[in-house]
């Protein structure tokens, strides 16, 4: 079974402080893929990364940064440096290579303030 | 480029009624997904179309279905709906189908369904 779990529901962090949200997946497959999306108040999810499970390389983009620990089970993102427009709902989503379903975790809300 | 578009934005319906909302997807997508976001139970997947076919299917009773146009637009029906159908319907389109594991997924604003 698949299974995403982000156990922080909410997070108030003040401006310019870093923050981390966690993500913990279940799958007995070998190959999968992680992603994360970011869901502001307006409601479109907006892809921010995908990830296969053959790379577990970190990868930072900007002010973002993914942490991949397939020992761990594990694919937590960090903002350096928050920022009011980070505030928003963010979801980590795990779909197997069969690519036919799509497992969201419940999403954690970051509230930045200014 | 126009967006991933849904209508409508909102909608208020009552028990036992049904419901039809649609998703025009990017220009030149071919692969239509529906979700189910709740705050209880998160975002679940619905289905995913692509070239007017159903691929795939989350667990979801019968009184949910859909289809797809041959210009790609989708419709998402809901029968006999229930208090707990009450939710935010998402669209996502992709290039090509397995949306999201070869290509990106584009999210649309989402309808929102009261269900009184």
């Amino acid at each position: 079974a698949q299974k995403v779990t982000q156990a922080q529901t909410e997070i108030s962090v003040v401006e310019k402080e870093d923050v981390t949200l966690d993500c913990v997946y279940e799958t007995r497959d070998t190959t999968y893929y992680l992603f994360w999306y970011k869901q502001p108040p307006s409601g479109e999810l907006v892809f921010l990364i995908r990830r296969n499970s053959f790379d577990e390389q970190n990868e930072i983009s900007g002010r973002y940064s993914w942490n991949f620990q397939k020992s761990t089970s594990s694919f937590n993102f960090t903002i350096t440096a928050s920022q009011v427009v980070d505030s928003a709902v963010y979801f980590c989503a795990l779909t197997c290579h069969t690519g036919n379903q799509f497992y969201f975790g419940t999403g954690t809300s970051l509230t930045v303030i200014p | 480029k126009a967006g991933v578009t849904q209508t409508p934005r909102y909608l208020i319906k009552t028990r036992g009624q049904q419901v039809t909302l649609s998703c025009s997807p990017i220009s030149g997508h071919r692969s239509v997904s529906w979700y189910q976001q709740t705050p209880g139970q998160g975002l679940q997947f619905l289905f995913e179309y692509f070239s007017e076919t159903q691929r795939n299917k989350g667990n979801f009773p019968g009184r949910f279905s859909g289809r797809q146009f041959s210009n790609s637009r989708s419709e998402m029906n809901v029968s006999t709906l229930e208090l707990g159908d009450s939710a935010l319907y998402l669209c996502a389109s992709s290039l090509s189908w397995l949306a999201g594991l070869y290509n990106e997924q584009f999210f649309g604003p989402g309808t929102r369904l009261t269900v009184l």
